[in-house]
């Protein structure tokens, strides 16, 4: 069964340090793989997503991820974080027979002065 | 362009009622998807339409269905309302069904006494 695993439930970093979360995928084929972010009370908005092509994608707000497929991980990564990068944030793997995504639990992100 | 729209924002039932959240999508995006966000359970798949078609169904009992019109909104209904059906439920559109980027709306909050 496909499934998406993000180890950590909860990280603190200051701002200014640099930021990595991770994501794990179980999936037979190669996945459509996604990040997103949700704020208190509000939806999800998307920071990133990959397709295919370059393992390394650029997203919103200085966000990047890269895709091992040896590893079957789509980390989450930035150079330095701001306070207003506090939110919680989703790894998600697209089907490919159709628009169902697949979440893991969630990472919520502090950010320390 | 608006954004996806969910009404009524906030929701309180009791239990053993019935109760249908709205989705209107962005416009041009013909597929729906639903999702119920729990603490526990986190981001759940419930169902995605796509041309006034059921196309994913998640693991969720049949009181929970749905259905979509031809300007491509969305309902979804939930009867017989139990205390564990208290959740955020997100909608999200996109252009077609094949792994594209979905857009979320706000969420329904709806909480069940």
């Amino acid at each position: 069964a496909q499934s998406v695993t993000q180890p950590d439930i909860h990280i603190t970093v200051s701002e200014g340090a640099s930021l990595e979360l991770r994501c794990n995928y179980s999936y037979g084929a190669t996945p459509y793989l996604f990040w997103y972010v949700q704020s208190p009370g509000q939806g999800l908005q998307l920071l990133l997503k990959y397709f295919s092509g370059d393992t390394l994608v650029q997203g919103i707000k200085g966000f990047e991820a890269e895709f091992k497929r040896s590893q079957s991980s789509f980390n989450l990564r930035k150079p330095s974080v701001h306070w207003s990068d506090a939110a919680e944030y989703f790894c998600a793997v697209g089907l490919n027979q159709g628009g169902k995504l697949i979440f893991g639990q969630g990472t919520e992100l502090s950010v320390k002065p | 362009k608006a954004g996806v729209t969910q009404t009524p924002r906030y929701l309180i039932k009791t239990r053993g009622q019935q109760v249908t959240l709205s989705c209107s999508p962005i416009s041009g995006h013909r597929s729906v998807s639903w999702y119920q966000q729990t603490p526990g359970q986190g981001l759940q798949f419930l169902f995605e339409y796509f041309s006034e078609t059921q196309r994913n169904k998640g693991n969720f009992p049949g009181r929970f269905s749905g259905r979509q019109f031809s300007n491509s909104r969305s309902e979804m209904n939930v009867s017989t309302l139990e205390l564990g059906d208290s959740a955020l439920y997100l909608c999200a559109s996109s252009l077609n069904t094949q792994g594209d980027e979905q857009f979320f709306g706000p969420g329904t909050r709806l909480t069940v006494l």
